[in-house]
């Protein structure tokens, strides 16, 4: 069966330092990817999305940025952190092929609190 | 463009009280729905689908209908439970958009004893 991993759940940054978050699919091969936020009491927004590796198209521009360097791995990263940069990342993916395409398939989700 | 706006909560019931949160879109094209629930502090998790119209997904007792004339997906339990409480959001996704979906806001749902 598939299982999607992020770490870490739960991280506190100051402003103005790096950001690294990671997501890892198990149990399937060439997916799309996704990452959102979820700002507190609100809904999704979809920041980046990924069709392939290297392939990376960003829906809102902002501070942050994505990578895929393997198949089944993508990173959600930023230079320097913003408060707004706060909230609840989700990473999912989906089937490209075949059936069940049109279903999502989300992790755990990091918590972040940027102080 | 694709849009999704479901009824504001929050929504607070009693237990065994009957459930409905509304749901309609606005789509270009002809799109599957869905249901997706949200425990505090997890990620999303599916709860029910459909991918043409008069189909009716089901799953714990839920269950929505996809309504094509009115453009609708609302969500309805007979009897909701304390363990039903969380964020449910609905959701539209166009197979030729690279499995993108499109959420509403979602609806808070708390129900007591």
């Amino acid at each position: 069966s598939q299982t999607i991993h992020q770490w870490p759940a739960t991280l506190v940054q100051p402003v103005g330092s790096p950001l690294s978050l990671e997501c890892t699919v198990e149990g399937t091969s060439n997916p799309n990817l996704y990452w959102y936020r979820q700002a507190a009491g609100r809904g999704l927004q979809l920041l980046f999305y990924s069709v392939g590796i290297g392939q990376i198209s960003s829906e809102v521009p902002q501070n942050l940025s994505a990578s895929r360097p393997q198949d089944r791995q993508f990173i959600l990263s930023s230079k320097k952190l913003l408060l707004s940069d706060s909230g609840f990342y989700l990473c999912a993916w989906s089937v490209k092929q075949g059936v069940g395409t049109d279903t999502q398939y989300f992790g755990p989700g990091t918590r972040l609190t940027v102080l | 463009g694709n849009s999704v706006t479901q009824m504001e909560g929050p929504v607070t019931l009693s237990e065994e009280a009957f459930l409905t949160i509304n749901c309609t879109y606005t789509a270009t094209g002809y799109p599957s729905l869905f249901w997706y629930v949200q425990y505090p502090g997890e990620g999303l998790q599916l709860l029910l689908k459909a991918t043409k119209a008069d189909d009716k997904g089901s799953n714990k007792g839920f269950e929505a209908t996809y309504r094509k004339e009115t453009t609708s997906f609302h969500l309805e339990k007979g009897s909701v439970q304390v363990s039903d409480s969380a964020v449910y959001f609905c959701a539209l996704t166009l197979n030729t958009n690279a499995g993108k979906s499109t959420f509403g806001d979602g609806t808070t749902l708390t129900v007591k004893p």
